[in-house]
């Protein structure tokens, strides 16, 4: 698989607040996917970047694949409640490799 | 919707146990594996395969085993189950090696504990 690290490992945000998590490898990635698995829950698939410096946006949630196509970005702006999981990067070329994730509290 | 069915959410099984996990999919998808969660170490893949009685390891198949006979089920085996196997276990299907734009879509896991 094509290895993929994700910082922070936490991250405590304040109601309201924007907040991003990175992904990051050593090699040039053919694509990535971005998983949110809330708490007790399983993942679930996001989005999923191809192209280098592709921009995608889901209402409140950015999504950026890097010009060498070796990190990409998760960026919340407002963030809620409804936010709390753990966020996982993943890229594969014939299966699925997954970062450690970030976990994500929000104080009200 | 896609579905994908885990057969038990809970399981403790003793050191020791051959331990059958299964998993179905009901969308015809070629592509079906086996991930464990722990703490800390994100999912690590087990085992996969991409078609009827096809498996491939993942990066961690020490101690497990797969079986493929009909498309939609994919079972994960552990030969003689150890406390060190005490995980969350998570399936998944795909259509395309990598999900192409609609991901790998995961089952609700099952959780063994072996004592």
């Amino acid at each position: 698989g094509q290895q993929v690290m994700q910082i922070p490992q936490y991250q405590h945000v304040q109601e309201g607040e924007d907040f991003t998590t990175y992904c990051n490898s050593s090699t040039t990635l053919s694509n990535i996917q971005w998983y949110k698995q809330r708490p007790g829950g399983h993942p679930v698939f996001l989005i999923q970047l191809v192209k280098s410096g592709e921009v995608k946006k889901q209402k409140r949630l950015t999504f950026q694949f890097g010009e060498a196509k070796k990190n990409s970005s998760l960026h919340i702006t407002a963030t809620q409640t409804t936010d709390v999981g753990t966020y996982f990067c993943a890229s594969s070329r014939y299966k699925l490799s997954f970062g450690a994730g970030t976990t994500v509290t929000v104080r009200a | 919707d896609v579905k994908v069915t885990q057969s038990s959410r809970y399981l403790v099984k003793r050191t020791g146990e051959k331990v059958f996990l299964e998993c179905v999919q009901d969308m015809d998808h070629e592509n079906m594996f086996w991930y464990r969660q722990d703490p800390g170490l994100g999912l690590r893949l087990i085992y996969f395969s991409y078609d009827v009685k096809m498996k491939e390891k993942g990066d961690i198949p020490e101690g497990y085993s797969v079986s493929r006979e009909k498309k939609e089920r994919f079972s994960l085996i552990l030969e003689s189950a150890s406390t060190n196997q005490t995980s969350m276990y998570l399936c998944a299907s795909s259509f395309g090696a990598s999900g192409t734009n609609y991901g790998y879509t995961f089952g609700s896991g099952t959780r063994l504990t072996v004592v």
